[in-house]
């Protein structure tokens, strides 16, 4: 397909456990962001990747939260030590300058 | 308060209804302004994607920005069962980074 994608789509992990999510951008798009979309907070930026800049981290809500993106491609989003406030939607998007974010489907993350 | 501001809704509306979705915003630095269209369980799907103020249409979406009074607007002609869905506005500075998005509005469309 020529989307966003992103695996797992589900994820249940016990707390103090890591975590390990996947995103695959649009083939050619420059930029790569991570969200998180919780109940009752809307969509909140992570970190942004643009080709072989360093990222901008200043959404990560604590150091548990790490994020890389190789090749320009692939992106990973680490989770360690899982709490439970952590359990959210996590949407990866992509971008091609100027013409708006694209989202994958995201990964369901449930901390028990 | 939030950068930008949305009614959580529910709006039921029936189908063929004019609907319309409105966003606030408080940052004078946002240029540019998307609505997405997000159905249950699924990522966010871009809709409409306009700079600075005025209308874009396209097809039975228009938006509608006024920088003016930091307003953001979609309006759904037509309205079908199909559009069912939560509508997220999101806004982006001048060379910015990353979209700040309001809550979402959940529309419903009956028959």
């Amino acid at each position: 397909g020529a989307g966003v994608s992103q695996s797992p789509s589900n994820k249940v992990t016990e707390k103090g456990k890591d975590v390990e999510l996947r995103c695959d951008p649009i083939s050619g798009h420059t930029a790569l962001y991570w969200y998180r979309q919780s109940l009752g907070q809307g969509l909140e930026f992570l970190i942004y990747f643009q080709g072989n800049s360093a990222p901008d981290k200043s959404g990560l809500p604590s150091d548990r939260f790490s994020a890389e993106r190789t090749g320009g491609s692939v992106s990973t989003l680490t989770i360690q030590r899982t709490q439970q406030e952590d359990s959210a939607v996590y949407l990866c998007a992509s971008s091609l300058a100027g013409l708006g974010q694209f989202f994958g489907p995201g990964t369901r993350l449930t901390v028990l | 308060q939030k950068e930008v501001e949305q009614d959580p809704g529910p709006l039921s509306v029936p189908e063929g209804a004019i609907v319309s979705l409105n966003c606030t915003y408080s940052n004078s630095a946002f240029q540019y302004f998307m609505w997405y269209r997000q159905y249950s369980r699924k990522g966010p799907e871009l809709l409409m994607y306009t700079y600075s103020s005025g209308n874009k249409e396209d097809g039975r979406f228009t938006a509608q920005v006024d920088k003016s009074s930091k307003y953001i607007s979609l309006f759904i002609r037509d309205s079908q069962p199909s559009d069912s869905a939560t509508y997220l506005c999101a806004s982006e500075k001048e060379g910015g980074n990353k979209l700040t998005f309001g809550t979402g509005t959940q529309l419903k469309v009956e028959l």
